[in-house]
């Protein structure tokens, strides 16, 4: 009966490294959200994948930015020669069906330091 | 102007008291969570409403579709209510349901 599960729950990295970011959904959830909450502002939008549909990748700041599902299950967030501006707490959310009306459940977030 | 828009951002109450939490928005929406972050980062969703009021325990939450408003109210409000309350909308993509949050309420409750 596993929530939703992120690693690492901590990442500091030099400017300009890559790092990847890990998300697993609830069991049989077949929507993934990846948020982003920077210091200082809100939640933002990233990038999500429902079932064998296309990703929205409509919130993804930069084409440093990209993400991937595999099997439908587990997610990993990649950002390419990190800068300091990415410095945030990456969430991951997911849902059931992706639906109208459904709770997003979330994860305990990767707070990501670029120095 | 943003989307979602939240008020207070900052509310101080003493334990007991009745909280009011709002949230008006500007765009056509399928739902509209409020969640709940900890320090430490954690959220818990709240409420996700559609129309109507719903009550959890202390916590009620309304909505007025045609106003475009929700509320967050706590009543009988605890120490261990303090928290960032955050008002999200849902836009139904057809596939998914993508959030736009609010700037978030920062609810500290003293004894």
């Amino acid at each position: 009966g596993a929530g939703v599960s992120q690693s690492p729950s901590n990442k500091v990295t030099e400017k300009g490294k890559d790092v990847e970011l890990r998300c697993d959904p609830i069991s049989g959830h077949t929507a993934l959200y990846w948020y982003r909450q920077s210091l200082g502002q809100g939640l933002e939008f990233l990038i999500y994948f429902q079932g064998n549909s296309a990703p929205d990748k409509s919130g993804l700041p930069s084409d440093r930015f990209s993400a991937e599902r595999t099997g439908g299950s587990v997610s990993t967030l990649t950002i390419q020669r990190t800068q300091q501006e990415d410095s945030a707490v990456y969430l991951c959310a997911s849902s059931l069906l992706g639906g109208r009306r459904e709770t997003q459940y979330f994860g305990p977030g990767t707070r990501l330091l670029v120095l | 102007k943003n989307e979602v828009e939240q008020s207070p951002q900052n509310l101080t109450a003493q334990e007991g008291e009745f909280i009011t939490i709002n949230c008006s928005y500007s765009v056509g929406i399928s739902a509209l969570h409020w969640l709940q972050q900890h320090p430490g980062g954690g959220i818990v969703s709240l409420f996700m409403l559609s129309s109507g009021k719903k009550k959890h325990g202390r916590l009620i939450a309304t909505i007025n579709i045609q106003e475009k408003h929700s509320s967050l109210h706590i009543t009988a409000s605890h120490p261990r209510d303090s928290a960032v309350y955050i008002c999200a909308v849902a836009a139904y993509t057809g596939t998914a349901s993508k959030l736009t949050f609010g700037t978030g309420t920062r609810l500290q409750v003293t004894l």
